[in-house]
């Protein structure tokens, strides 16, 4: 079973900023938190990963709670092209990947 | 970045066909690769991890004499449909764990449809 859990679906406004919250409060700790997206009928994208500071890059900002049982996906200005699914995951860095259902991100114009 | 190539992107075959899928990894050696299926509106279920010169290892109820996963080379795993029937029609995705980070890196899937 997956060790996170993240609300079944969202909606953001394009140019507004998505905040896709995850809970991993089982979270050990060498493990990563990693934030996939999928958009519909392609391969999963990676976004970012992070195991205890925040973490920002190109695509997106990572927000890890210091005792590391929650974290926060930030996409800082939505656009429709940023609607898939995503998946956030717990799991220690050279191991098999277990995936959730994921939240279902609609960006609305 | 890393890019992982999967081939075909999509099949259709007859019942009884054995499918080949590919994956390879474009610019960076994969010791480790992962095949998964995913149904329609379903995450991701891991189906077998594939390491290089030796035998995969195949999750709980995965039929390994079914799904056939070869992992000749550094930078290609194949996965073999064997005898194809309509219930294995999914979208087959490979990853490949690149060394030098804790990431995975995805192939665009497979879409499988055995008629």
């Amino acid at each position: 079973d997956a060790k996170t859990t993240q609300p079944p679906s969202m909606d953001c406004a394009e140019g507004r900023a998505a905040n896709l919250p995850c809970n991993h409060s089982t979270i050990s700790g060498n493990e990563y938190v990693y934030w996939y997206r999928q958009i519909h009928s392609q391969g999963p994208q990676y976004i970012i990963h992070g195991l205890k500071n925040n973490e920002t890059n190109e695509m997106a900002s990572l927000i890890i709670t210091e005792d590391r049982k929650s974290s926060t996906l930030i996409l800082p200005h939505a656009t429709l092209r940023d609607t898939a699914v995503y998946y956030c995951i717990a799991s220690p860095p050279v191991y098999q990947l277990i995936w959730g259902a994921g939240t279902k991100l609609i960006i609305k114009p | 970045g890393a890019v992982v190539s999967q081939h075909p992107s999509w099949v259709i075959c007859k019942s009884g066909t054995s499918v080949k899928i590919e994956c390879r990894s474009l610019d960076f050696q994969a010791t480790t690769m992962f095949w998964y299926r995913q149904f329609p509106k379903q995450s991701l279920m891991l189906m077998a991890t594939s390491n290089e010169g030796s035998k995969a290892t195949y999750e709980q109820g995965v039929e390994k004499d079914k799904f056939l996963i070869n992992h000749a080379s550094l930078t290609l795993s194949t996965l073999t449909v064997t005898s194809a029937h309509p219930e294995d029609s999914s979208f087959y995705i490979c990853s490949a764990r690149d060394p030098g980070t804790p990431n995975q890196h995805f192939g665009d899937g497979t879409r499988l449809s055995i008629l």
